[in-house]
């Protein structure tokens, strides 16, 4: 399985821009890019997917490499309620290989 | 629609006892899966459905059950709980298993075996 690399932690202040990094140079064709957010005491969230081309939606937007091999989380304006974990996963679009792999993650403080 | 919804939310556990986390979704998803998170890291598979009467096993399914009756419900099962089974149990559903679907996940369950 295709593995993705992220930074432990990050810290932002409060309106500002945050770019999340995430590493996966053993990317496959049919993977596709996810995102996922998980704030203190709760299930992991959606945040964003994407396969190719750049995408976004209300919640961010999500930037991919042209060789796929990295991609860039982008929240456009960090609030205190963002701080949370912050886990890129790839997930294979055939039936074939296990499902979600889910890393350490990156965890995201905002600052006011 | 309600979504992911599991019970208990918490429950302490006597090593040994048994016990079913429940897991029901109204999506008419057909992929449902389990998930335990241990403190400090990421969320690791332990059974998946892609249909009901359809099972598998993920990366730790030791000392769990599970079965799909329906397409709602997703029931996980402790036969022998253990303290290495002390964990916070999640359960998610997606419209199918393919990777240009999102998973939805539930609050979670708060697992304490004794």
């Amino acid at each position: 399985d295709a593995k993705t690399t992220q930074p432990n932690s990050m810290e932002s202040n409060e309106e500002e821009p945050v770019h999340l990094p995430c590493n996966h140079s053993t990317i496959s064709g049919t993977d596709y890019i996810h995102w996922y957010r998980q704030l203190p005491s709760q299930g992991p969230e959606y945040v964003i997917h994407g396969l190719t081309s750049n995408v976004n939606n209300r919640m961010a937007s999500l930037a991919i490499a042209e060789d796929r091999k990295s991609s860039t989380l982008i929240l456009h304006r960090a609030t205190l309620r963002d701080a949370a974990v912050y886990y890129c996963i790839l997930r294979d679009v055939t039936l074939a290989g296990n499902d979600m792999r889910f890393g350490a993650g990156t965890r995201l403080t905002v600052k006011p | 629609n309600a979504g992911v919804t599991q019970t208990p939310k918490f429950q302490v556990l006597k090593t040994g006892q048994s016990m079913t986390l429940q897991c029901a979704q109204d999506m008419n998803h057909e992929y449902m899966s389990w998930y335990r998170q241990d403190p400090g890291m990421g969320l690791r598979l332990i059974h998946y459905s892609v249909g009901a009467g359809i099972t598998d096993q993920g990366e730790v399914p030791n000392g769990y059950n599970v079965s799909r009756s329906t397409t709602e419900d997703f029931p996980l099962r402790l036969l022998s709980a253990a303290p290495s089974q002390t964990s916070v149990y999640f359960c998610a559903s997606s419209p199918s298993r393919g990777g240009h679907n999102e998973q939805f996940f539930g609050p979670g369950t708060r697992l304490t075996v004794l």
